[in-house]
Order: structure tokens, then C-alpha cells, then sequence
């Protein structure tokens, strides 16, 4: 079964520092890749996807990821990260073929932005 | 946003009793998905629909049931509720199939 790592559980950073978080899948075939945040309170709001062409994507808010095939890894970066980005993000991948319904998530990462 | 809605958003009952969680859609998407979230775990999906009427097991599925009868609503059932079910669950729709996926709101299901 496919299966998606997120290396940080927990991570501050100050403002205007930069931000990489760490994601990992363990299936071998073509997948689609997103990366999902959740500010305290809220629903999930889809930050980013990949499905084909370059791999490296940029979302919104300044958020960018890169697929890197050879390592099965899909990090999130950011150059400058900023108080309002204090939030949960959580990295999903689902198989691209025929009968798979399903998205699989990371387990997330709490990000918190310190003043 | 996506126009989902679930209902209701808070609740709080006692083990033993049935509880029916409400996902409706203004999108007209085709697939629609119920998730549970709780710390330390991520999103687990419970249940999910490919269409009216056609719903298949998640990764977490025991104790839940659900019901499509119309493209934009999709019920989550729990019987019998038992406090281990006590998580915010979230509702989501994609279109096409693998598509991204939107969330609703949550509702924060409380079992006593």
C-alpha cells in the first residue's frame, strides 16, 4: 500500500527565515502530488499540485514544491516565511491509474511562525 | 472556496447512539469522500462515492456507513457511536477522478 512520510512533526521558524519541509511516498509508479494547509480552525485548502510537466511547481502565497522522481520526495519551500503562515500542511499523493479513488495523506506538519 | 457544506458543525452525543453527519455540494462533482482527522494521525479516509448510489470502504471504514441518493449529498452514518469515534470530520469532492481534492468545513463529533 502506498504511504506518505512527513519527516517533521513539529517545526518554528522566525519571520523571514525559509522553510523546506520534507515529504515522501513510497509507491513506484505515476502519482499525483499535493501539498494541503490547514490554518487553526479551518478546513484544508489546497496549496499546490503536480501531475505532469515540470517538477517544479509553484502554488499560492508564495509557496513552491519540487518533485524530484529519483528520491520519491516532494518538498515544500518557501524563500521567506511570514507570521499568517503559521498552519498545519499535510503532503498527499494518489496513484495515477485506472481504479484508485484514493488520496493518501502525510500524517502533517505543524508549522509555527514566531514574530 | 468550493460550495460544501456539512451539518452539523458541532455535536456532541452519547456512546450507543446513532449519529448522521451531512455533506452537501453546490459543485455538481462526481466523487465525494468523508475523512476523519485526529492528532498524530492525519486524514483518514472512512468512506468514499464515485457516484450516485455507488460508494466504496476507506482506509478506516468499521463502524461507519454511508449513503449517496443524489449527486450532491452524501450522508456519513455512525450506528452506534463509541467514544473511539470522537475526531472533526471532513467532507471532500474532486472532479475529474485523482483530481484535487476540496474540503468542507469539518464537523467536531463529540462522543461521551
Amino acid at each position: 500500500a502506498q504511504s506518505v512520510s512527513q519527516h517533521n512533526h513539529h517545526v518554528i521558524l522566525s519571520e523571514a527565515a525559509s522553510l523546506e519541509l520534507g515529504c515522501n511516498y513510497s509507491y513506484g509508479g505515476t502519482v499525483n502530488l499535493f501539498w494541503y494547509v490547514q490554518y487553526p480552525g479551518q478546513h484544508l485548502q489546497l496549496l499546490l499540485k503536480y501531475f505532469s510537466g515540470d517538477p517544479l511547481v509553484k502554488g499560492i502565497k508564495g509557496f513552491e514544491a519540487e518533485f524530484i522522481k529519483s528520491k520519491f520526495s516532494f518538498n515544500l519551500r518557501k524563500p521567506s516565511v511570514q507570521w499568517s503562515d503559521t498552519a498545519e500542511y499535510f503532503c498527499a499523493v494518489t496513484l495515477s491509474g485506472a481504479g484508485s479513488y484514493q488520496l493518501t495523506f502525510g500524517k502533517g506538519t505543524k508549522l509555527s511562525v514566531i514574530p | 472556496d468550493a460550495g460544501i457544506t456539512q451539518s452539523p458543525r458541532h455535536k456532541v452525543t452519547e456512546t450507543g447512539t446513532p449519529v448522521t453527519l451531512r455533506c452537501h455540494q453546490t459543485e455538481n462533482h462526481r466523487y465525494m469522500y468523508w475523512y476523519r482527522q485526529d492528532p498524530g494521525h492525519g486524514l483518514r479516509l472512512i468512506h468514499y462515492s464515485y457516484g450516485v448510489k455507488d460508494t466504496d470502504k476507506g482506509e478506516v471504514s468499521d463502524g461507519y456507513s454511508v449513503s449517496r441518493s443524489k449527486t450532491e449529498d452524501f450522508l456519513l452514518t455512525l450506528e452506534s457511536a463509541t467514544s473511539s469515534q470522537t475526531s472533526v470530520y471532513f467532507c471532500a469532492i474532486s472532479e475529474p477522478l485523482l483530481g484535487p481534492q476540496f474540503f468542507g468545513p469539518g464537523t467536531r463529533l463529540t462522543v461521551l
